[in-house]
């Protein structure tokens, strides 16, 4: 596996409660993704980033943020977790624009 | 209208079969496309890498752009019961920064 870990692997939380997925990289990629799979929906972006302190909105953005103060870690926030928010979350990097793209192993998020 | 399209199957195969699994995009501006194989509960692990038109072969997989109709497939030969996964294809959109997919297509293949 290219050198991405996702944590936490597994969470179970709480409506309405903060939470941080955390994606940590050793390539030294300048891309890196957060995305949510969902049966029926494959593979949907949530925030991408270009560089530190550079993010940008995905299709599903909406109650999600993302952090990146340095080159090796990518933080996806849920400001207040929803049961819509029960997923799978992937982590993807890649060197360049354009380029092979590689991913974590996922955290599987349950809300209650 | 998605920018990436993919039939979700699910697609029973035999074993030895031919398989063809297929994309179609919707802006001609695209020029990198990808596979990748999804085992349950596992990650997705990069197939195939491909740039602009034509075709690309790695062993029993062959990736195949067709600009013209704006078509994307995957072919595997010899397919064996191991290949049974989710297979999503893949481009750049948003001037090649944002890595979209496909829905990813479900293949079973029976001994």
């Amino acid at each position: 596996d290219a050198g991405i870990t996702q944590s936490p692997r597994h969470k179970v939380t709480e409506t309405g409660t903060p939470v941080t997925l955390r994606c940590h990289q050793t390539e030294n990629h300048r891309y890196m993704y957060w995305y949510r799979q969902d049966p029926g929906h494959g593979l949907r972006l949530i925030h991408y980033s270009y560089g530190v302190k550079d993010t940008d909105k995905g299709e599903v953005s909406d109650g999600y943020s993302v952090s990146r103060s340095k080159t090796e870690d990518f933080l996806l926030t849920l400001e207040s977790a929803t049961s819509s928010q029960t997923s799978v979350y992937f982590c993807a990097i890649s060197d360049r624009q354009g380029t092979e793209a590689f991913f974590g192993q996922g955290t599987r998020l349950t809300v209650v | 209208q998605k920018e990436v399209e993919q039939d979700p199957g699910p697609l029973s195969v035999p074993e030895g079969a031919i398989v063809s699994l297929n994309c179609t995009y919707s802006n001609s501006a695209f020029q990198y496309f990808m596979w990748y194989r999804q085992y349950s509960r596992k990650g997705p692990e990069l197939l195939m890498y491909t740039y602009s038109s034509g075709n690309k072969e790695d062993g029993r997989f062959t990736a195949q752009v067709d600009k013209s109709s704006k078509y994307i497939s995957l072919f595997i030969r010899d397919s064996q019961p191991s290949d049974s996964a989710t297979y999503l294809c893949a481009t750049y959109s948003g001037g090649y920064n944002k890595l979209i997919f496909g829905a990813g297509t479900r293949l079973a293949v029976h001994p």
